[in-house]
């Protein structure tokens, strides 16, 4: 089955404790991304890759890292977590295509993290 | 940047009703698509309905189908003969034609009552 799935589903951790959210994606594509999901403001992409070893910020990459080792993962990294970190994170990936193509995002379940 | 708006953040309907969701979006580009995604309980985001700029023909899918209004930058959502497995958080997205982010509005919590 064609999927995108993160661990752990949900964490409670503590300030300063670096956790990694991990995400896989089993349908080859190249384009991987990281958004975060908090109330009033919808999602918001942290960080995206177009390839392997290709990352760059999104909109509130602040206190987050990532790397792309392999195409299919895409870990999330928060080396010292803060409670504003609180939030639901969504890992995404795509085909990617052309200036005038368009290849579906397809979304992780989803992994709620508190930090306390 | 783009930026996009909902500005209902509730909505609450009775089974069966017809219900519009209001999306609104800032862009100076002219190649783009436009997305409604389905959040229900379970938190999985399930991709409602798209709509690719260049086309005028309003996109549907089954009971849920759109109004676009490109020169009034508006988005709405019409989900007809509502039933209760369409309670969802509803969210609309933007894309730029090539690009790898999707810009999402607020979310509108909908509640379909029995």
């Amino acid at each position: 089955e064609a999927q995108v799935t993160q661990n752990p589903r949900y964490l409670i951790t503590v300030t300063g404790k670096k956790l990694t959210v991990t995400c896989s994606q089993n349908m080859n594509h190249e384009y991987m991304s990281w958004y975060r999901q908090d109330p009033g403001l919808g999602l918001r992409q942290i960080y995206y890759s177009m390839n392997v070893e290709v990352t760059d910020k999104g909109d509130v990459p602040e206190g987050y890292k990532v790397s792309r080792k392999e195409k299919r993962n895409f870990p999330l990294i928060l080396e010292s977590p803060s409670p504003n970190q609180t939030s639901l994170y969504f890992c995404a990936s795509r085909l990617a295509g052309g200036l005038s193509s368009y290849n579906e995002q397809f979304f992780g379940p989803g992994t709620r993290l508190t930090v306390l | 940047a783009q930026t996009v708006t909902q500005s209902q953040p509730e909505m609450s309907v009775q089974e069966a009703e017809t219900v519009t969701l209001s999306c609104t979006y800032d862009t100076s580009e002219n190649n783009y698509y436009l997305f409604w995604y389905k959040q229900p309980p379970s938190r999985q985001m399930i991709l409602v309905i798209r709509q690719e700029a260049y086309k005028q023909q309003n996109a549907t899918e089954n009971r849920f189908s759109v109004n676009f209004q490109k020169a009034a930058k508006s988005f709405s959502l019409k989900i007809s003969d509502s039933q209760l497995g369409d309670t969802a958080m509803y969210f609309c997205a933007f894309m730029k034609s090539g690009a790898q982010k999707l810009v999402f509005g607020q979310g509108t919590r909908l509640t379909i009552n029995p």
